[in-house]
């Protein structure tokens, strides 16, 4: 079966320090996004692409990057590590073209800085 | 921007029970709306799908309706089950724009359903 998948699961970091978040899918879905999850706030999103070499910023993408340069994989790189970015993230995808498909969820990172 | 409010934020009832959960946004240009469910620890998992031109989807126990009009989404769970238990998010995406493939969430309605 087709599957997204986020990795790791769980980390602690230190504050300052570059953490990069792997979300691979096997869909083969141009439409790949990045959201964190925090009490009080919901989902948020942090940064998309609608294909290979495409990336966007979303609501709160300051401090945080990614790159496509293929079609399964979206890194989120955390470039110095804050307290404040401690959050749960998700990886999603959904199909290209067409805005009705239905989006696909990893199962979360969860990212502690200390 | 559009907002996305959902009310409960929690919401405990017996086993057995018909429920209905509640969505609302404020801006009514959608493509499609859509629910979800989050078990503790876990990812998000799609329950159904509302294209903007629908007025109501089913799957199993679950319907969900759509009045675009009036910015309102419900997701009426029959016979409840402890199974239930979980969060519920619902999440609207834009009709144009920038913006268009994105998800705006709620915050979500916390279930608990009482054996």
């Amino acid at each position: 079966d087709a599957e997204i998948t986020q990795s790791p699961r769980h980390k602690i970091t230190e504050t300052g320090r570059q953490v990069t978040l792997a979300c691979h899918q096997t869909w083969n879905h141009n439409n790949m996004f990045w959201y964190r999850q925090d009490l009080g706030h919901g989902l948020r999103l942090i940064h998309y692409s609608y294909g290979v070499q495409d990336t966007n910023k979303g609501e709160v993408s300051d401090g945080y990057s990614v790159s496509r340069s293929n079609t399964e994989d979206l890194p989120l790189t955390l470039e110095s590590a804050a307290s404040s970015q401690t959050s749960v993230y998700f990886c999603a995808s959904s199909e290209g073209s067409y805005s009705g498909n239905t989006i696909y969820f990893g199962e979360g990172s969860w990212l502690t800085v200390v | 921007k559009q907002e996305v409010t959902q009310i409960p934020a929690a919401l405990s009832v017996p086993e057995g029970e018909n429920l209905v959960l509640n969505c609302s946004f404020t801006d009514s240009a959608i493509y499609n709306l859509q629910w979800f469910r989050q078990d503790p620890g876990k990812g998000l998992t799609s329950l159904l799908l509302i294209q903007s031109s629908q007025r109501e989807q089913t799957s199993g126990r679950l319907n969900a309706s759509l009045d675009k009009s009036s910015g309102r989404s419900t997701l009426y769970i029959a016979a409840s089950q402890p199974g239930d238990s979980a969060t519920y998010l619902c999440a609207v995406r834009l009709l144009s724009g920038a913006g268009s493939y994105q998800l705006t969430f709620g915050k979500g309605t916390k279930l608990s359903v009482i054996p």
